[in-house]
This record gives structure tokens, C-alpha cells and sequence, in this order.
């Protein structure tokens, strides 16, 4: 049980470009969903929290126009990286909590590269 | 200012002794305690957790234990298997009970198991 997906699993874009990662919690519904990042060598960083049907809250220094997140189910989060930049390569995971404990279980992720 | 630290950055142990990961935080909110296995391009896979009103909690060869006066916490693996090797971040969080917040990371610690 607690099985989360991500789609794609990597994704190479051009600067400029807008680009969708898809998290899915495939086994429970996910009352709450997180999206973090990690750099090389770097510890992961949360970047927003989503809450089905509600608007995502950002960490401090996440751009909420550059970073949009869509919670449209309880299955179903995603993150759209827009106008992407090379300084936006990194590798992004999602996680997914069902509401009954603090456990978050985490997707594979994806790793972004901008050329 | 890191609020979860990880201070070996790596930690070698012979295949069938105990390896035991540290882990050190700084901000009393934190309720709820988690380790994560992870290997490199793939997500954290949830391992065990401890909630602040407990001091040990344990699951087959794993038991974290949690020093709550000294905001410390540890992971002993016993015995360890070659299978063990790769980075165990350690995780912290209010623990609503609810899992509506983030985690805070640590930078991880890479444990290798020689045979």
C-alpha cells in the first residue's frame, strides 16, 4: 500500500518552456499533497503544500507564479514548472498523505534538466 | 539555518554489525520523526517513525530512538545487510496528526555496508 506515482520521470526542455509533472497517489487518497525539490549533493527542500480543491501554500522564496500546483482530485497533483530556466534543473518529488498519520510517502520524482 | 542535522556525511559498516545514524534538531515544534532510505535518481522510501511521546519505537531489524531533552535522534539498523547501503535522511514535522505540514530534511547520511 501507499504507492505514489510521477510522470514523467525525466524530462529534458528548452529555456523558455513550460513543463507539467503529474503526482499520483495510486492506492489511497491523498488528503494533502506535497512538492519538494532537491539539488546535487542537497537535501530535499519542501516547496508547497496542496490540499485538494484549495490553493497550494508556498515555502518562503517559491514563486507561486513560477511553480503551479493544481490538487484537482484526491489522486491527482500537479506541478507546472513555467518559463523554465537552466537554474531550474533539479530532480522534484512529490509526496502524498492520506489525513490518518504524519507518514508522507514519496514518489520516484523527476528530474528536470533546462537547456 | 539547518533545523535537522545530519552530521556524518557518510558511515562505513562491516555486513552483519549494528550501524547506528544520527540525527539532531533544533526546533521544538518538531513532534514527529521519520527516516528515509534513498538511492540516487529515485524517491525516499519511507522507513519508520516516532512521535514525541515516545522514546523508541521499533520494526524488524530497525529501531529509532529519541532523546527528546536533548533533540536527538538515532536509527540502528542490526544486523545490517549489504542491501542497506544507501542515504538515510532523517525527517522532522509538527505532527498535527493530521500530516498537513511539511517535512524537514536532513542532508542525509550515506551508510555503506562492506561485505
Amino acid at each position: 500500500g501507499a504507492v505514489v506515482s510521477q510522470h514523467p520521470s525525466w524530462v529534458i526542455c528548452k529555456s523558455g518552456t513550460s513543463v507539467k509533472i503529474e503526482c499520483r497517489s495510486l492506492d489511497f487518497q491523498a488528503t494533502t499533497m506535497f512538492w519538494y525539490r532537491q539539488f546535487p549533493k542537497q537535501s530535499l527542500m519542501l516547496m508547497a503544500t496542496s490540499n485538494e480543491g484549495s490553493k497550494a501554500t508556498y515555502e518562503q522564496g517559491v514563486e507561486k507564479d513560477k511553480f503551479l500546483i493544481n490538487h484537482a482530485s484526491l489522486t491527482l497533483s500537479t506541478l507546472t514548472v513555467t518559463s523554465a530556466h537552466p537554474e531550474d534543473s533539479s530532480f522534484y518529488i512529490c509526496s502524498a498523505n492520506s489525513g490518518t498519520t504524519d507518514t508522507q510517502y514519496f514518489g520516484p520524482g523527476t528530474r528536470l534538466t533546462v537547456l | 539555518d539547518q533545523q535537522v542535522k545530519q552530521n556524518s556525511p557518510s558511515l562505513s559498516v562491516q555486513e552483519g554489525r549494528i550501524s547506528i545514524l544520527n540525527c539532531d534538531y533544533t526546533n521544538s515544534m518538531f513532534d514527529y520523526f521519520l527516516w528515509y532510505k534513498k538511492y540516487p535518481a529515485e524517491g525516499p522510501t519511507f522507513l519508520i517513525s516516532i512521535s514525541s511521546i515516545k522514546d523508541k519505537n521499533e520494526d524488524g531489524r530497525f529501531t529509532v530512538f529519541l532523546n527528546k531533552s536533548a533533540k536527538h535522534l538515532s536509527l540502528h539498523i542490526v544486523p545490517s545487510q549489504p542491501g542497506d547501503s544507501a542515504v538515510y535522511f532523517c525527517a522532522a514535522g509538527p505532527g498535527t496528526g493530521g500530516g498537513a505540514d511539511g517535512l524537514t530534511f536532513g542532508k542525509g547520511t550515506h551508510l555503506i555496508i562492506q561485505p
